[in-house]
């Protein structure tokens, strides 16, 4: 049982590429989301998604899209990286669509870097 | 505006020493309260929730937390910690049952140093 599982561990992109991150987890959970992990800013929400075929923005969603056409897997793109999205990001996925009344489960993280 | 507020950016303790984080938010009603752990270069763990009941909440590697209700307050306590208690410890809350959005919003973070 991998859990929830995101490649890369690291990546550095020039200002404008694009990439995507990968989250996948094997627990057939309904909920995953993506945060991003700032010094002295905790981490903060980019989007969710309750289930395949339904996503939502969080509280930084600017700059990023997500897709679930799977219950597995739950991509975050970075559509034109600028530097402000140098972050180390998080996916993590919940057993329930609704409210989280139970741990999230994080993967291991990505390290971004945007020069 | 809603949030969570974590008063303590950095603590600096020596083994042994007692230990309180402390935790408030901003959301009126019932909510879910977590306190999540970050060890050095690892991912978030759940150290301990609380949901209902008991309003003093036992958790892993003898943390415990105390939901003050009137307070708004969900601190962390350990009595005597340890060097391996070294880490980042993030409080969380989901909002109450009427935001009908399925977040949960994080604390600024509180980073523990313990020396041996």
């Amino acid at each position: 049982n991998a859990g929830v599982t995101q490649t890369p561990k690291f990546q550095v992109l020039k200002t404008g590429q694009s990439m995507t991150l990968q989250c996948a987890q094997d627990m057939n959970h309904e909920y995953m989301s993506w945060y991003r992990q700032d010094p002295g800013m905790g981490l903060r929400l980019i989007h969710y998604s309750v289930g395949a075929g339904i996503t939502d923005q969080g509280e930084v969603p600017n700059g990023y899209n997500v897709s679930r056409s799977t219950t597995e897997d739950f991509p975050l793109r970075l559509l034109s990286a600028a530097p402000s999205q140098t972050s180390v990001y998080f996916c993590a996925s919940h057993r329930a669509p609704g409210r989280i009344n139970s741990p999230l489960h994080f993967g291991n993280g990505t390290r971004l870097t945007v020069t | 505006a809603q949030s969570v507020s974590q008063h303590n950016h950095h603590v600096i303790l020596s083994e042994a020493a007692s230990l309180e984080l402390g935790c408030n938010y901003s959301y009126g009603g019932t909510v879910n309260l977590f306190w999540y752990v970050q060890y050095p270069g690892q991912h978030l763990q759940l150290l301990l929730k609380y949901f209902s009941g008991d309003p003093l909440v036992k958790g892993i590697k003898g943390f415990e937390a105390e939901f003050i209700k009137s307070k708004f307050s969900f601190n962390l306590r350990k009595p005597s910690v340890q060097w391996s208690d070294t880490a980042e410890y993030f409080c969380a809350v989901n909002p109450p049952w009427w935001d009908s959005s399925y977040k949960l919003i994080f604390g600024s973070g509180t980073r523990l140093l313990v020396r041996p």
